[in-house]
């Protein structure tokens, strides 16, 4: 079953503007992760928010976490043309050590 | 130091033949992941390997597939008899110690075709 489902599935906005992407999951887990993988290669960790916080930045990322509704959102701001990418949510599940359950992703488009 | 490797990059091979996948860790690394990107199925976890531990082998798809871990170090997963449906990005990742709070690391990728 798949445990992250983010929407949208694909975001085109233009550079300057803000991206939101939601990410819901099933289970309870420890923490939540956000990915960003560029032409459908390597994955790079963007940041990782854990089950008692409800808010996290990262210079122009900004992630909330509701463990009441299992969802989380990933928001850039002032968005750049080098942000396009796709975006996945990641979630262990509540195990012990880092095995991830990805989320389909969300393909961004920012255009100059 | 430099980041976690894989090789090959593409890899093309026929029904049924068996290929290897080899993943470099970053060095001190004792945890490593190997992960499948395909189409229909999104990332899908594989197999976990922690130092001298028994391999979490709970999300491998088939007996075909395997992989091990030689010195702690180096990873090479195995699919025997490849069919089409293998045809996937397969992904190694590493992290210190393997704990849930940790950052992994991903490799490029290695993307198999299967003909």
């Amino acid at each position: 079953s798949q445990q992250g489902e983010e929407d949208p599935q694909a975001l085109s906005i233009q550079e300057g503007e803000n991206a939101t992407m939601n990410c819901s999951y099933k289970t309870s887990i420890n923490n939540l992760q956000w990915y960003r993988q560029n032409s459908g290669r390597g994955l790079v960790h963007l940041i990782l928010i854990r089950s008692n916080e409800r808010e996290k930045h990262s210079g122009r990322l900004r992630v909330t976490l509701d463990t009441s509704k299992k969802s989380s959102s990933l928001l850039i701001t002032a968005s750049r043309a080098a942000d396009t990418a796709s975006y996945f949510c990641a979630t262990d599940r509540g195990t012990s050590y880092g095995k991830l359950t990805f989320g389909q992703g969300t393909i961004l488009t920012v255009h100059p | 130091g430099a980041g976690v490797s894989q090789s090959p990059s593409n890899k093309v091979t026929e029904k049924g033949k068996d290929v290897e996948l080899r993943c470099d860790p970053i060095s001190g690394h004792t945890a490593l992941y190997w992960y499948r990107q395909s189409l229909g199925q999104g990332l899908e976890f594989l197999i976990y390997f922690q130092g001298n531990s028994a391999p979490d082998k709970s999300g491998l798809p088939s007996d075909r597939f395997s992989a091990e871990r030689t010195g702690g170090s180096v990873s090479t997963l195995t699919i025997q008899r490849t069919q089409q449906e293998d045809s996937a990005v397969y992904l190694c990742a590493s992290s210190l110690h393997g704990g849930w709070e940790e950052t992994q690391y991903f490799g490029p990728g290695t993307r198999l075709l299967v003909l």
